[in-house]
This record gives C-alpha cells, structure tokens and sequence, in this order.
C-alpha cells in the first residue's frame, strides 16, 4: 500500500519569504496527487491536483504554486507568504481508476 | 455540481452511547461516498465507503454507515462510543474513481466519561 511522506512536519515562517513544502509517495506508480489545505475549525480545501508528471491543476486563485517534477514528488511552493497562508496542508493520493485517497500527514506551516 | 453537508460542527456523546454523524450529499449521478477519520495534528484515514452495491458499509472501529439514496443520505454510526472515537469526522463524495473529492465542513466528536 502506498505510504505519503511530508516535510517537515512543522514550520515557521516570516511574511514576505518564500515557502516550498514536499511530498513524496512511496508504493505506488503513477498516482494522482494533491494538495489540500486546512484552516483551523474548517474543512479541507482541494489547492492542486496532479494526474502526471508536469501536469497540474489549480482549483483555487492564490499566491501557492505547485510543481510535479517526478512521478511521485508533488512540491507547493509560495514566493511570498501571507499571514492568510497559516494552515495545515496535507498532501494526498489516489492509484488510476481507484476510488480510495491515502493522506499524508501534513505540515503544519505558521506564518508571522 | 456535487456538494456535502454535514450537520453539526461538534457533536458530544458519553462513553457507551450510540453515535451518529449526518452527512447529506447532492449529486447529479449516484456518487462514490466516504468518511475520513482525523486526530489532532494528523492525516485523514478512510473510515469505510461506498461505491456500488450492499448500502449498508461496515468500517474500521465499529463504525457503519448507510447509503440512502431517497434521503440523499450516508450517515456515520456506532453503537458504542469509545473515549478514542474522539476526532474530527469528515464527509466526502466523487462522481468517479480516482476523481476529485468533495469534502463536508467536518464534525467534532467529543466523547465524555
């Protein structure tokens, strides 16, 4: 079965730098990926989702970016944080034509 | 376009009571239906799902959940709750496999001794 690695598990980070959390997949070929995020008291928000290498999709306008440089390391970056980026964000996976999505065990990312 | 909605952003039950989690769901075509388990600061585990068939689905932990689709309905329960049940629960549904899934808002079980 497919195991999701996140890093790092927590982070601290000053407004206006830059941000690049990573997600590796372990146990599985060619996976869809994404990107969630998580406020506190709220439910998951879908950022990106990746059905290939180089392929990305956004579901949301905003200053994160997303990038899939090999089959199974899904990357979400930021130029500049904002204060507003404080959140969890898990990353996650589904095997081609499977209906189960596995999650990582996401970064917790604080923003001052 | 699909949507959930889960009744309730906390709910609180005593050790040994029935626990029951709402989840409403609208969907054009029958939907692919999920709840998520999540404890503090961790990823979100697959409680049980429905796909096709049987519309009674058993889970991990005792839990259950049933498909109705005249209710557009798929409501989490357990007979008995146990003090580690105590986590946030999360709705969710897709039209196809593999495909973007919609999640609730999510509901915080408490379980008091």
């Amino acid at each position: 079965s497919q195991t999701i690695h996140q890093w790092p598990a927590t982070l601290v980070q000053p407004v206006g730098s830059p941000l690049s959390l990573e997600c590796t997949v372990e146990g599985t070929s060619n996976p869809n990926l994404y990107w969630y995020r998580q406020a506190a008291g709220r439910g998951l928000q879908l950022l990106f989702y990746s059905v290939g290498i180089g392929q990305i999709s956004s579901e949301v306008p905003q200053n994160l970016s997303a990038s899939r440089p090999q089959d199974r390391q899904f990357i979400l970056s930021s130029k500049k944080l904002l204060l507003s980026d404080s959140s969890f964000y898990l990353c996650a996976c589904t095997d081609p034509g499977k209906d189960e999505q596995f999650f990582g065990p996401g970064t917790r990312l604080t923003v001052l | 376009a699909q949507s959930v909605t889960q009744l309730g952003s906390h709910v609180s039950v005593s050790e040994g009571a029935l626990v029951l989690l709402r989840c409403n769901y609208s969907s054009s075509v029958p939907p692919y239906l999920f709840w998520y388990v999540q404890y503090p600061n961790q990823g979100l585990q697959l409680l049980l799902k429905y796909t096709t068939g049987a519309t009674l689905v058993k889970g991990i932990n005792g839990f259950e959940a049933e498909f109705k689709k005249s209710e557009t309905s798929f409501h989490l329960t357990k007979p008995s709750a146990h003090m580690s049940d105590a986590a946030e629960y999360f709705c969710a549904v897709t039209l196809w496999e593999g495909g973007k899934l919609i999640f609730g808002q999510g509901t915080e079980l408490s379980v008091k001794p």
